[in-house]
């Protein structure tokens, strides 16, 4: 088995403010996630991506950047947090039968 | 593109009822499709999968069937324990075998 590790847990940020978020995966898969998931809307796709040092927009990519600097580790940045939001960010990596494993989640707050 | 709907936002039931909860989606590939769970505080993970091939999956209880001719997908379970108390979501696999899109998710409350 595998597991996938997100930090931090918690992120409190400031209004404009730039924030990083973290994920690694011992999984030895390709291609990894960036979800984010707020009440109701179930999961929208950030970015990911198919091997080390690529990246593909997913439907909600505006406001963000990831990195992929090696296989096990997939990051993502919020360009300029907007006030009063509060999400889940989800990080997961896939094998290509389409399966994907999920990190426990970083929950984002804006002041 | 592809897409998923997911109309029961809640589901409330008793221990030992029978859970019935069905999606619609819109592709134009053969399609796979998924359940996935989320339990609170975790992320989702995979419940079942069902290709065009077998029509049918099964796992712990929980029995998922697709049909094509309605493009309706189903999860369903005989008899459901305080346990299964958790978010469901729809999915549907593309045709790359690289993205899932996501229904907007079933909140089951099962209550003692």
């Amino acid at each position: 088995g595998g597991i996938i590790t997100q930090t931090p847990k918690f992120l409190i940020g400031q209004e404009g403010q730039k924030l990083t978020l973290k994920c690694q995966q011992n999984f030895n898969h390709d291609t990894m996630y960036w979800y984010r998931q707020d009440s109701g809307k179930g999961l929208r796709l950030i970015y990911y991506s198919i091997t080390e040092n690529d990246l593909q927009k997913g439907d909600l990519s505006e406001g963000y950047d990831a990195s992929r600097e090696k296989k096990s580790s997939f990051s993502l940045t919020v360009t300029s947090a907007q006030k009063n939001e509060m999400a889940v960010f989800l990080c997961a990596s896939g094998d290509r039968a389409h399966e994907q494993y999920f990190g426990p989640g970083t929950r984002l707050t804006v002041l | 593109g592809d897409s998923v709907t997911q109309m029961q936002g809640q589901v409330t039931l008793s221990e030992d009822d029978f859970l019935f909860i069905n999606c619609t989606y819109s592709t134009t590939w053969y399609p796979t499709l998924f359940w996935y769970v989320q339990y609170p505080g975790e992320g989702p993970q995979l419940l079942l999968k069902v290709t065009t091939a077998n029509n049918k999956g099964i796992s712990r209880g929980f029995e998922a069937t697709y049909d094509k001719g309605t493009t309706s997908f189903h999860l369903q379970k005989a008899s459901v324990q305080e346990s299964d108390s958790a978010v469901y979501y729809c999915v549907l696999g593309d045709s790359g075998y690289n993205k899932l899109t996501f229904g907007k998710g079933t909140v089951l409350l099962v209550s003692p």
